[in-house]
């Protein structure tokens, strides 16, 4: 597609419930990220993916998170017994290349707006 | 590890004066540099990056930022501010010799007055 697509745009959620959000990176882009904002605050790295497996996960803040992407295209984050504290918004952004030797610019989604209540 | 510094919360600056966002980084190795724009309620969009050359870099709407290695610093900056330009500034770096990820500093507000 031209930009990354994340799903759904808004989300309101009880607290333990069980969420999944989905990014879909601009076509051809083998580098695809994580990042949750809260509020007043800068992008939190969580994890990245080159291709199908993660590469860096040391963002994620503990085993209630997990994303995938299974065919190394669009990736689902999934957020287990959730709780007030993961409100935020959930942002997906991709890269062309995830080696860093050009810089490649990595290029965000509008994000997953996530309230748990 | 990297890491990144926006000491300014807010910046205010009247219509039509020059305005400068800053920023400084430290990194173990080279550092690749980024600025982004965030409007209210939208995702993050890419304005300019620093990988090597020249230290004045050129990017959208206007904006450019001088990359000053003896400093470590890489401020964003405009000749002549828009109210346009009102938005949340976030600089973001990648050691350019280690992993891939991009750390985000936490942001400066950007005011233009009319």
């Amino acid at each position: 597609g031209a930009g990354v697509s994340q799903t759904p745009s808004n989300k309101v959620t009880e607290k333990g419930k069980y969420v999944e959000l989905r990014c879909d990176p601009i076509s051809g882009h083998t580098a695809l990220y994580w990042y949750r904002q809260s509020l007043g605050q800068g992008p939190e790295f969580l994890i990245y993916f080159q291709g199908t497996g993660a590469a860096d996960d040391s963002g994620l803040p503990n085993d209630r998170f997990f994303a995938v992407r299974p065919e190394g295209s669009v990736s689902t984050l999934k957020i287990q017994r959730t709780e007030r504290g993961d409100s935020a918004v959930y942002l997906c952004a991709s890269s062309l290349f995830a080696q860093g030797i050009s810089g490649n610019t990595i290029y965000f989604g509008e994000g997953s707006w996530l309230t748990v209540v | 590890a990297q890491s990144v510094a926006q000491p300014e919360d807010q910046v205010n600056v009247a219509e039509g004066n020059p305005l400068t966002v800053k920023c400084t980084y430290s990194v173990s190795g080279n550092p690749y540099l980024f600025w982004y724009v965030q409007y209210p309620n939208r995702g993050l969009q890419f304005l300019l990056k620093y990988i090597t050359g020249d230290n004045l870099v050129k990017g959208s709407y206007g904006f450019e930022a001088e990359f000053n290695k003896s400093q470590t610093s890489f401020h964003l900056k405009k000749p002549s501010a828009l109210v346009s330009d009102s938005a949340l500034y976030f600089c973001a770096v990648r050691d350019m010799n280690r992993d891939d990820k991009i750390i985000f500093g936490k942001g400066t507000r950007l005011h233009i007055l009319p």
